[in-house]
């Protein structure tokens, strides 16, 4: 398993600004993939964020509005620009760790996000 | 747009029954992972079944896997009011999708004690 922990774990922001949300993780992991939780709804994948190249976004996400950085196969940042209150969810990082021949994806708590 | 549909959309229960839930998806994988989310907190894994498998066992969790019919249960028996949660099935496409996870709308399980 792996132990993941999110800053911040929730946040009341205002319109117009941005807000970088970082995971961390207790051991080294290559995938690393961040999701989306709108009110009352399911998770969708924004991006997956490899260690050493340019995080790919699914669609409907951009770079300019979703940047991602993975400085290390530990740590990853989201950021969510230009917030607007449609931006309000929660935002989860989860990795993905290979225990015999499974590879299981665990969740980090989750940053609940409030846009006013 | 979401592969998973699940079934009961919501699902109340007295402690001590079972509870099961189903997950249906449209395209193949390479396993199906169900997930537990306590009042939109984090999700906590609860078991992976892969597309070769049938069925597996986990304390009071059982889980099936039909790749036929695209579908999946998951049973808990002897339910608690500690089960209490939304329960979500998650896919794994493999391939070039490998890792990324398709979740589905989830069931809202609800047990009374």
């Amino acid at each position: 398993s792996a132990v993941i922990s999110q800053k911040p774990s929730r946040d009341i922001c205002q319109r117009g600004t941005s807000l970088t949300i970082q995971c961390q993780v207790d051991s080294q992991v290559t995938m690393m993939f961040w999701y989306r939780q709108q009110p009352g709804q399911s998770l969708t994948l924004i991006a997956t964020a490899n260690q050493g190249s340019e995080a790919t976004y699914e669609s409907g996400f951009v770079i300019d509005k979703f940047p991602i950085s993975r400085p290390n196969l530990t740590f990853s940042t989201l950021t969510v620009s230009n917030m607007s209150p449609e931006d309000s969810s929660i935002y989860l990082c989860s990795v993905e760790v290979w225990d015999s021949s499974y590879n299981e994806q665990f969740f980090g708590p989750g940053t609940r996000l409030t846009v006013l | 747009s979401q592969q998973g549909e699940e079934d009961p959309q919501a699902l109340s229960i007295q402690e001590g029954e079972n509870a099961t839930m189903n997950c249906s998806y449209k395209t193949s994988i390479n396993n199906l992972q169900w997930y537990r989310q306590n009042s939109g907190r984090g999700l906590v894994h609860l078991i992976l079944i892969r597309s070769n498998e049938r069925e597996k066992h986990s304390g009071r969790l059982r889980v099936t896997l039909d790749t036929s019919k695209k579908s999946s249960s998951l049973l808990i028996t002897a339910s608690r009011a500690a089960d209490t949660a939304s329960y979500f099935c998650a896919t794994d496409a493999g391939g070039t999708s490998y890792g990324k996870l398709t979740f589905g709308q989830g069931t809202i399980l609800t047990v009374h004690p």
